[in-house]
């Protein structure tokens, strides 16, 4: 139990388009998703939790308006990186919890690879 | 606030032994994580600690000291598959994640 999966796996799109990446919970419900991302050769850094239902709550820095999460149901949260640009070129994971007999233990999906040329 | 340190990176021989050490200081704790992160995927989970001591799990076994601020994660009989990076991570008293840097692991034959 508690698989999280990702898609794309991998994306390349062009300066100025908006990418989408979904995260869904395949066999539990998932009560909070975190959204994370990671440069090469650095740790997690968290962009923003979401809560099924509520608006996500970003971490400082990161600017709401251009990375929307959307947690429409307990099973799915998405990621929308809008106006990309090559310096949002990076490795973005999702988690979530809501399973588990340790309390809030995240579950990650296998990431995306995003690269804006 | 809150801060965690473990080294950058540490090297190792195939068969061999090696710790690999967290420090934290924080004003609220629900638990320590290991993660394991090979390049270019996303972390799997080793362990979890809440509780003072030694958890021990196949190959791998991870320590708790909250009076210390101190935990490791142990790996026994390297493999050359250990080879990856050992991300500790806090749980805060919001239920909330607080990574580490991360600390790569390189294996020789």
């Amino acid at each position: 139990g508690a698989v999280v999966s990702q898609h794309p796996s991998w994306v390349i799109c062009k300066s100025g388009t908006s990418v989408k990446i979904e995260c869904r919970s395949l066999d539990f419900q998932a009560t909070t998703m975190f959204w994370y991302r990671q440069f090469p050769k650095q740790s997690l850094m968290l962009m923003a939790t979401s809560n099924e239902g509520s608006k996500a709550t970003y971490e400082q820095g990161v600017e709401k308006d251009k990375f929307l999460i959307n947690h429409a149901s307990l099973t799915l949260s998405t990621l929308t990186v809008t106006s990309a640009h090559p310096e949002d070129s990076s490795f973005y994971i999702c988690s979530a919890s809501g399973y588990s007999g340790i309390p809030n233990e995240q579950f990650f999906g296998p990431g995306t690879r995003l690269t804006v040329l | 606030g809150q801060n965690i340190d473990q080294p950058t990176e540490m090297t190792a021989t195939e068969g061999a032994i090696v710790q690999i050490n967290c420090t934290y200081q924080t004003s609220g704790f629900n638990g320590l994580f290991w993660y394991q992160q090979h390049a270019g995927e996303a972390p799997t989970f080793l362990s979890y600690n809440v509780l003072d001591g030694l958890e021990e799990k196949g190959r791998f076994s991870s320590f708790l000291s909250r009076y210390k601020g101190y935990s490791y994660l142990l790996l026994k009989e390297l493999q050359m598959k250990d080879s990856a990076s050992y991300l500790c991570a806090l749980m805060d008293s919001n239920y909330q994640l607080i990574w580490g840097a991360g600390t790569k692991l390189i294996i020789k034959p």
